[in-house]
């Protein structure tokens, strides 16, 4: 099975536009979670969604944004950027299946705001 | 608020040794606790995920015990090797938040 994609994989976007980033799951998982990576925060958890349905939403302000579609894929969207939303983001997938808990995750999207 | 710490922040071991990683969590209301590893710059790698009702996980030279009721967990590598050389994180699952992670335990060994 192929793992979990993402694109871009390097993104620079200046202050004030707006950017969307794309994950692809597992095929079969229905359940996508996006993160955030920076050196100070380190990994901070953005939102769920599941079956097209946000099930859980981090602690983040209103310009972060995510939507899933039929087929399990996600986006999520920034607008308004500020240089403070440069950092790695990560999308996870996980299996719908009883009992399977585990989180794969895809490589990243490197996001550098100037 | 569901918080992880882990320790040390950094760790350098000689080829061959065998090392502990620690991490510890506030709330112990937790589904699962999963470790992983991060290459610099790339995603994470998941190594072993222990269930709520699980005590330890084994795979090849890893080990992670689990103590839900004092926080704990803890990542034994065996006769670690330079190719173990990477940032390891332990997340746990449980409350609003689909993963909660610490800040991670840089590891070298040297050769």
């Amino acid at each position: 099975k192929a793992g979990v994609t993402q694109t871009p994989r390097y993104l620079i976007k200046t202050r004030g536009q707006q950017v969307t980033l794309s994950c692809s799951p597992i095929s079969g998982h229905r359940s996508v979670s996006w993160y955030q990576q920076t050196p100070g925060q380190g990994l901070q958890f953005l939102f769920e969604y599941f079956s097209e349905t946000q099930r859980n939403k981090g602690n983040f302000p209103g310009r972060f944004s995510g939507r899933q579609f039929s087929n399990s894929r996600s986006e999520m969207n920034v607008s308004t950027l500020e240089l403070g939303d440069s950092a790695l983001y990560l999308c996870a997938s996980s299996s719908p299946d009883p009992g399977v808990y585990e989180q794969y995750f895809g490589p990243g999207t490197r996001l550098t705001v100037t | 608020k569901q918080e992880v710490t882990q320790i040390p922040a950094a760790l350098s071991v000689p080829e061959g040794e065998n090392l502990v990683l620690n991490c510890s969590f506030t709330d112990s209301a937790i589904y699962n606790l999963q470790w992983f590893r991060q290459d610099p710059g790339k995603g994470l790698t998941s190594l072993l995920l222990i269930q709520s009702s699980q005590r330890e996980q084994t795979s090849g030279r890893l080990n992670a015990s689990l103590d839900k009721s004092s926080g704990r967990s803890t990542l034994y590598i065996a006769a670690s090797q330079p190719g173990d050389s990477a940032t390891y994180l332990c997340a746990v699952e449980g409350g609003s938040e689909k993963l909660v992670f610490g800040k991670g335990t840089k590891l070298t060994v040297n050769p």
